[in-house]
């Protein structure tokens, strides 16, 4: 069983709307959840970190975790085509430093 | 200016060949990491270090060689051992502290075997 899995899309929304993307962990110890947002060809880039259950607002990002259900998800509203990316979520244990990733997931936002 | 620098940037390799791929970080931060992704995949770990002088493998270390005599500095180096080295080698950093349990990436190194 894989230790963060994801949608890999790809996702496709119209400008303006809300993108919805997914993230399901294994690890009940699992204490630290991060969306990270990559370009093509460059390297990921921290767009939110949540560590308590409810939800956590940025700007038009919104991280949701719900750790009875092991579960992450990142809403975008008001989408642009600058969102168009590949997003990773990604976990860390309580114990430990390591960080475990999901294969991502692709967005297209369509002007 | 604060930051991670990886380099190179872009790197050809023969088969058979060592490589060394550099990481250099300016943030004071005692946790670096390499991982590795391959085209639609996410990242894989390959190597951590916590403190200078120790490291810890990853979940793909096998033909990967790593050292940590400077806390600045984590260089990785893909031996010929490693049987399919082409990928995009990501290197990481991370604080200390409760406000720093983040990953910072460098902007990459692009390893191509001919």
């Amino acid at each position: 069983q894989k230790e963060v899995e994801q949608n890999s899309g790809p996702l496709s929304v119209p400008e303006g709307a809300i993108a919805s993307l997914n993230c399901t962990y294994s690890d009940r110890g699992s204490q630290s959840f991060f969306w990270y947002r990559q370009y093509s060809g460059k390297s990921p880039e921290l767009i939110m970190s949540i560590y308590s259950n409810g939800d956590k607002e940025d700007g038009r990002f919104t991280a949701q975790l719900n750790k009875a259900s092991q579960y992450v998800s990142l809403l975008i509203r008001d989408s642009q085509p600058s969102d168009s990316a590949t997003y990773l979520c990604a976990v860390k244990k309580n114990t430990g430093n390591q960080f475990y990733f999901g294969t991502g997931t692709s967005l297209t936002v369509i002007p | 200016d604060g930051g991670i620098t990886q380099s190179p940037k872009y790197l050809f390799r023969k088969e058979g060949q060592n490589v060394t791929l550099s990481c250099e970080q300016n943030l004071n931060h005692d946790a670096m990491y390499w991982y590795r992704q391959d085209p639609g995949q996410g990242l894989r770990l390959i190597y951590y270090s916590q403190i200078v002088n120790d490291f810890q493998k990853g979940d793909i270390a096998e033909g990967y060689s790593v050292s940590r005599e400077k806390k600045e500095s984590f260089p990785l180096t893909v031996t010929s051992a490693q049987k399919n080295p082409t990928a995009f080698y990501l290197c990481a950093t991370k604080g200390q502290g409760s406000g720093a349990n983040v990953l910072t990436f460098g902007a990459g190194s692009r390893l191509t075997v001919l």
